[in-house]
């Protein structure tokens, strides 16, 4: 059983550049959950996405944005990348409407902005 | 809206001594409740959650915490700490069901001495 994948491992991008970062869920679940780990903090919740929509959305500036497919797997773009934007990128799945259900975290995408 | 406070960023415990790692949050409504571990260059790995049900919960790897409403703790303990214990811990809370919006604490890097 597959859980949660990620790609890229690593990426590194130059300041005002665009990145996508690709997500898929554990197999059987619907829901996908979207992080930012800055260095030597705790994840801080970017969004969630369900049937193709936002369904929840963190204290993040609209260059961040998302997309779910229909296969439920997502995608995480930022625009006008800046230095702080450097951090560890984790992605999330879980089932909805389970409330007991925990989320499976993926191993991250590392994203170097300079 | 809910937050988590973990006292202290770095603990030390000697090998087969007791593992303490501190937990208070805050939210106005009745919160899931999670520990979470993560490893160098990892994702995260769910030890134990709080859904409301007993409030001693027994994790995995002999981890196990305490859900205290009265004083809005949720410790995290081990009796006897082993080398692989060595990693990040994570708490976390939600209001709105185990596969909704986590809030995280900074974490709690734990070392084990010899």
């Amino acid at each position: 059983d597959a859980g949660v994948t990620q790609s890229p491992t690593h990426l590194i991008k130059t300041r005002g550049q665009q990145v996508t970062l690709r997500c898929s869920p554990k197999s059987g679940h619907d829901t996908v959950s979207w992080y930012q780990q800055a260095l030597g903090q705790g994840p801080q919740f970017i969004f969630q996405y369900y049937e193709e929509e936002e369904r929840q959305r963190g204290n993040f500036p609209d260059r961040f944005s998302g997309h779910q497919f229909p296969n439920y797997s997502s995608e995480l773009n930022v625009n006008a990348l800046l230095l702080g934007d450097s951090a560890l990128y984790l992605c999330a799945s879980s089932l909805a409407g389970r409330g007991s259900y925990e989320q499976y975290f993926g191993p991250g995408t590392r994203l170097t902005v300079t | 809206a809910q937050s988590v406070t973990q006292l202290g960023s770095h603990v030390s415990v000697s090998e087969g001594a007791l593992v303490l790692l501190r937990c208070n949050y805050s939210s106005s409504v009745p919160p899931y409740l999670f520990w979470y571990v993560q490893y160098p260059n990892q994702g995260l790995q769910l030890l134990l959650k709080y859904t409301s049900a007993a409030t001693l919960v027994k994790g995995i790897n002999g981890f196990e915490a305490e859900f205290k409403k009265s004083e809005t703790s949720f410790h995290l303990t081990k009796p006897s700490a082993h080398m692989s214990d060595a990693a990040e811990y994570f708490c976390a809370v939600s209001v709105a069901g185990a596969n909704s919006k986590l809030t995280f604490g900074k974490g709690i890097t734990l070392s084990v001495r010899p």
